[in-house]
């Protein structure tokens, strides 16, 4: 069984403050794929970024950074000088190869609700 | 590049009637998906298609019927709409290969009364 679990229900922070969104991962697949997705207010799910189990080096992408370390089962999503655009539901997605069919199976974390107040 | 595209966007339906969602995808992505997304529940898979006349179900298709006759659109229809599938249908595409990510439409919010 795969599970992806986002502690943080809600933050709340002001802008230009750091945050970081959690994300763990539980899998016994040995090749994966993970992903986060923002969700603004108007409701679309935009990709941000992949990762791959084997490659355990962080990204940096202007102000979002992403720290994998598989030691812990984690993926955590940290904004720099956060804006209030920022504000979104953040979701943590993880993709394996079992799971019974063709495309192997996605499971999505319950989602992040980041507000980010001017 | 229109990406991928989701009709109606919005739709108010009575219980008992027939609806479908249209998804159309301009990038020619071998899978796709349908996700319902509600509170408490998260995403949740529908259905999926590996290519032209090849779907599977998801996690919670009753209720719902999927076809692919092109590569490019797939739609989803509630045979027999019932209030409990009242929900924000979300159509996604991915190119072949595991290394993939999914791309979501604009999604549609379904009511059922």
């Amino acid at each position: 069984a795969q599970k992806v679990t986002q502690a943080q229900t809600e933050i709340s922070v002001v802008e230009k403050e750091d945050v970081t969104l959690d994300c763990v991962y539980e899998t016994r697949d040995t090749t994966y794929y993970l992903f986060w997705y923002k969700q603004p207010p108007s409701g679309e799910l935009v990709f941000l970024i992949r990762r791959n189990s084997f490659d355990e080096q962080n990204e940096i992408s202007g102000r979002y950074s992403w720290n994998f370390q598989k030691s812990t089962s984690s993926f955590n999503f940290t904004i720099t000088a956060s804006q209030v655009v920022d504000s979104a539901v953040y979701f943590c997605a993880l993709r394996t190869l079992s799971g019974g069919t063709s495309y192997g199976k996605l499971t999505f974390g319950q989602g992040t609700i980041l507000t980010v107040h001017p | 590049d229109a990406g991928i595209t989701q009709s109606p966007r919005y739709k108010i339906t009575e219980t008992g009637r027939q609806v479908t969602l249209m998804c159309h995808q301009t990038w020619s992505h071998s899978y796709m998906f349908w996700y319902r997304q509600d509170l408490g529940h998260g995403l949740r898979l529908i259905y999926y298609s590996a290519a032209a006349d090849i779907t599977d179900k998801g996690e919670v298709p009753d209720g719902y019927v999927v076809s692919r006759s092109k590569t490019e659109n797939f739609p989803l229809t509630l045979e027999s709409a019932t209030r409990s599938q009242t929900s924000v249908y979300f159509c996604a595409s991915s190119k072949s290969g595991s290394v993939y990510e999914q791309y979501f439409g604009p999604g549609t919010r379904l009511t059922v009364t």
